[in-house]
């Protein structure tokens, strides 16, 4: 198993501005994803970090936007830049071995 | 690309009533399945996958791959059961990222 500790567990921010969401686990893991979730909506993968390479974006997240850092094996960062309104959601991390594990996620508003 | 469908939003039944949520999938290939359970104030967690084939909770999922399903089963609900039911998928590739289900609200009341 694998133990994910997620900060901040929620912030509000003001629009323009960036945040820092950080990801540590208590295991080496070679893969790390990053989840958004939306209000209403179901969990959507942002990217997937690993280490020692840039990370791999899906599509409609662009890395000016959402940039990773994957310095570690057992530590990730997701940055959302220029916020806006739009990026109000629930950002989780996730790593997996025969299941997945998260993050407690955070709350990210946007005003 | 694979998707993963759960046409209700909300679920409720009362206590000892019996619960199916539905998943339905679409893979070419073979998928690894799993239900992945968030209660109130807890972080998502996994309640069963397809290969294990194992009972949680008194919870059971069977693949079905010609209906492309994976409906989650159980026969007396329980309060306690009450939180958000998200399916999940992941891709024979080796690639290890999950794509889920929009997830249904389950409440049992008393």
């Amino acid at each position: 198993s694998a133990v994910i500790s997620q900060k901040p567990s929620r912030d509000i921010c003001q629009r323009g501005t960036s945040l820092t969401i950080q990801c540590q686990v208590d295991s080496q893991v070679t893969m790390m994803f990053w989840y958004r979730q939306q209000p209403g909506q179901s969990l959507t993968l942002i990217a997937t970090a690993n280490q020692g390479s840039e990370a791999t974006y899906e599509s409609g997240f662009v890395i000016d936007k959402f940039p990773i850092s994957r310095p570690n094996l057992t530590f990730s960062t997701l940055t959302v830049s220029n916020m806006s309104p739009e990026d109000s959601s629930i950002y989780l991390c996730s790593v997996r071995d025969t299941e997945a594990f998260f993050g407690q996620g955070t709350r990210l508003t946007v005003v | 690309a694979q998707r993963v469908t759960q046409p209700e939003k909300l679920l409720s039944v009362f206590k000892g009533a019996p619960v199916e949520l539905k998943c339905n999938y679409s893979y070419s290939g073979s998928p690894e399945l799993f239900w992945y359970v968030q209660y109130s104030r807890q972080r998502l967690q996994l309640l069963l996958r397809h290969i294990s084939r194992e009972s949680i909770k008194g919870f059971t999922a069977d693949l079905n791959k010609g209906e492309t399903s994976f409906h989650l089963k159980k026969p007396f609900a329980q309060e306690e059961d009450s939180a958000m039911y998200y399916c999940a998928l992941t891709m024979d590739t080796g690639r290890r990222a999950l794509t889920f289900g929009s997830g249904t609200r389950l409440q049992v009341q008393p």
